[in-house]
Formats: structure tokens, sequence, C-alpha cells
């Protein structure tokens, strides 16, 4: 276990609907980013969250936009959903400013677009 | 742009014995870090191993070895004494070392090992 809980772990929608994912990362983790792994592909990079503001992003449209909390919990935002945004969503956490460069991952949530 | 190629689709191995995941990749820098992570059914992806490019040496752990080749842009995972809980998605990825605060992992596209009994 990395003491990264996402939630929800699995998630349907309709083409058009909204959705949001939640991102809980491990404690005395202040940074936060966010992936999309289709299946079959290796994950690719949305965007990372660091202090509350997003410090980088991926090749990735505006309809995906993200929160970090005080806590700094995440959350990750898709308006307008299209059929290709099904796949898994997943978080990682890390401390910034560490020197191992260790991401801790979620289980991620499976999202299927109808 | 970096881009990270894994060649090998599926691979499997026999319990106990030695295999090698290959991984290939492209980049400009100097300063970078390579991993390989472990995705199994469970979807959570499990750091097995990291190598930093500075370092000539290769990095261990346990069961795990890499070969890093940093002229050849090469860096393979073997796995010894294989078994059925190595089972898994094995991804090798890549992070610039002098990317601030924003560090992303380009991913390559895995290799899916079957560890048999």
């Amino acid at each position: 276990e990395t003491g990264v809980t996402q939630s929800p772990t699995h998630l349907i929608k309709t083409r058009g609907q909204q959705v949001t994912l939640r991102c809980s990362s491990q404690s005395g983790h202040n940074t936060v980013s966010w992936y999309q792994q289709a299946l079959g592909q290796g994950p690719q990079f949305i965007f990372q969250y660091y202090r509350e503001e997003e410090n980088g992003r991926g090749n990735f449209p505006p309809r995906f936009s993200g929160l970090q909390f005080p806590n700094y919990s995440s959350e990750l935002n898709v308006n307008a959903l299209e059929l290709d945004d099904s796949a898994l969503y997943l978080c990682a956490s890390r401390r910034s400013g560490s020197t191992n460069e260790k991401l801790f991952f979620g289980s991620g949530t499976q999202l299927s677009v109808l | 742009a970096q881009t990270v190629t894994q060649s090998q689709p599926e691979m499997s191995v026999q319990e106990a014995e030695t295999v090698t995941l290959s991984c290939t990749y492209d980049t400009s820098e100097n300063n970078y870090y390579l991993f390989w992570y472990k995705q199994p059914p469970s979807r959570q992806m499990i750091l097995v191993i990291r190598q930093e490019a500075y370092k000539q040496q290769n990095a261990t752990e346990n069961r795990f070895s890499v070969n890093f080749q940093k002229a050849a842009k090469s860096f393979s995972l073997k796995i010894s004494d294989s078994q059925l809980g190595d089972t898994a998605m094995y991804f090798c990825a890549f992070m610039k070392s002098n990317a601030g605060n924003n560090r992303k992992l380009i991913w390559g596209l895995g290799t899916s090992l079957a560890v048999n009994p």
C-alpha cells in the first residue's frame, strides 16, 4: 500500500457529461500529478499540482482541469466527456524537494464513457 | 522530445528462471532518471527500480537489476529467480532531472510478463 487513495474505483458516464475524480495523497506529500492510461497504452501525463497551483501540463485540452486543496488532496475534472476519455486515471504523489524522485501511485479510477 | 520504446509486448518465463525486459529511450538530456514500474491486475503502479543517469553503476534491488547503457540509450530489466507474483505489466519510464517541480514521467507501452509454474 502506498497511502495514495483514489475514488471512485469505477465510473460510467455518457458522452457530454462531466466527471470529478478524487485523490488523497500520501501523508507529507505536497505534489500531486495525474496520468491517463488508455487500454493497452502507457500512462500519459495530464498535469501536476504543487501548493494548490498547476505547475506543469501535458498535451490535454482545457476541458481537463484540476484542483489541489490545502491538505494536498486533489481533484481531476473532465467536462464534455468524449468516448476517447475512457481510460484508467492514475494519481501520483510525492514530496517536493525529495532527492529520490519516488512517485507513489494510487490504484486508479477506471472511467468508461458510453 | 523524449520517447521511450519497449519492443516486447509480451514475454513469458518459467518460475525460478531469469528473464530480461528491454527498453530504449531517446533524449538530448544529459541528466535524467530511468525507472521500471510494475502494474499488476490491481492496477497500482509499483516502483521496481530506479537509475540515475549520472551513475555508472547499475542499480539492483534484490532479484531485480538493470543494465544501463547510456551511450546506447538502453535500460533493460533483469528479473532473477522469477516468481509467480512477478506476473504483471512492466513499464519503463523516463524523467528529466532538471525540470524543477514539473517532473513528469514519460512511459513506454509496457511489456506483459507471465511467469509460468
